[in-house]
């Protein structure tokens, strides 16, 4: 069965420093998608970027920047110049089109002044 | 805003009753997911709707049932309420493919007294 493990609680970042967040998965599927999605404090789930496991271009979207191995099934993001916008909690999620959406268990992050 | 609603948004009610929430997709979107998040916890899969049908189950109790109606709008049956119940329930829809983001509505929140 299809995992997906988020190994950090919490973490913080000085304003304007970059930050990553670790996700691991675990998978014998060779065809699927990977997202981070992001819960600020109204509780609205927004995605904030998405990766195919085919493409071996790690994804972008504006700060936000991922780091996808797929051998390792690793799957971190990496926020860079960070803002207190960023504040969240922050999941990762996994997505075959065969079964359900997997999340992780989320990891908060705090961005300090 | 997601397109996704959900009503109502706020929900107090007794132990032992029973509440029914509201869930209409974005508009084209045939998959229907329920969540279960508590106070500071990560996303508990409920259950998922694909066309009006069960497509996957999660770590729903026997108390909860969910359908989808022909118009493609959900509703999450909850009875036998308990205090542990208390929760924001959010509900989500997506397209058929893999790479289909889900979007998430904005969240029942059930306070059990």
């Amino acid at each position: 069965a299809q995992t997906v493990t988020q190994s950090q609680p919490e973490m913080s970042v000085q304003e304007a420093e970059t930050v990553t967040l670790s996700c691991t998965y675990d998978t014998s599927e060779s065809d699927y998608y990977l997202f981070w999605y992001k819960q600020p404090p109204s509780r609205q789930m927004i995605l904030v970027i998405r990766q195919e496991a085919y493409k071996q271009q790690n994804a972008t979207e504006n700060r936000f920047s991922v780091n996808f191995q797929k051998a390792a099934k690793s799957f971190s993001l990496k926020i860079s110049d960070s803002q207190l916008g960023d504040a969240a909690m922050y999941f990762c999620a996994y997505h075959s089109g065969t079964y359900k959406y997997i999340f992780g268990t989320g990891t908060r992050l705090k961005v300090l002044a | 805003d997601s397109g996704v609603t959900q009503t109502p948004k706020h929900l107090i009610t007794a132990t032992g009753q029973r509440v029914t929430l509201r869930c209409s997709p974005r508009s084209g979107d045939l998959s229907v997911y329920w969540y279960q998040q508590s106070l500071d916890q990560g996303l508990q899969f409920l259950i998922q709707y694909y066309n009006g049908e069960e497509r996957a189950k999660g770590n729903i109790l026997e108390r909860f049932s969910a359908q989808q109606f022909p118009d493609l709008h959900s509703e999450l049956n909850l009875s036998s309420l308990e205090l542990g119940d208390s929760a924001l329930y959010f509900c989500a829809s997506s397209g058929h493919l893999a790479r289909d983001e889900q979007f998430f509505g904005p969240g029942t929140r059930l306070t059990v007294l």
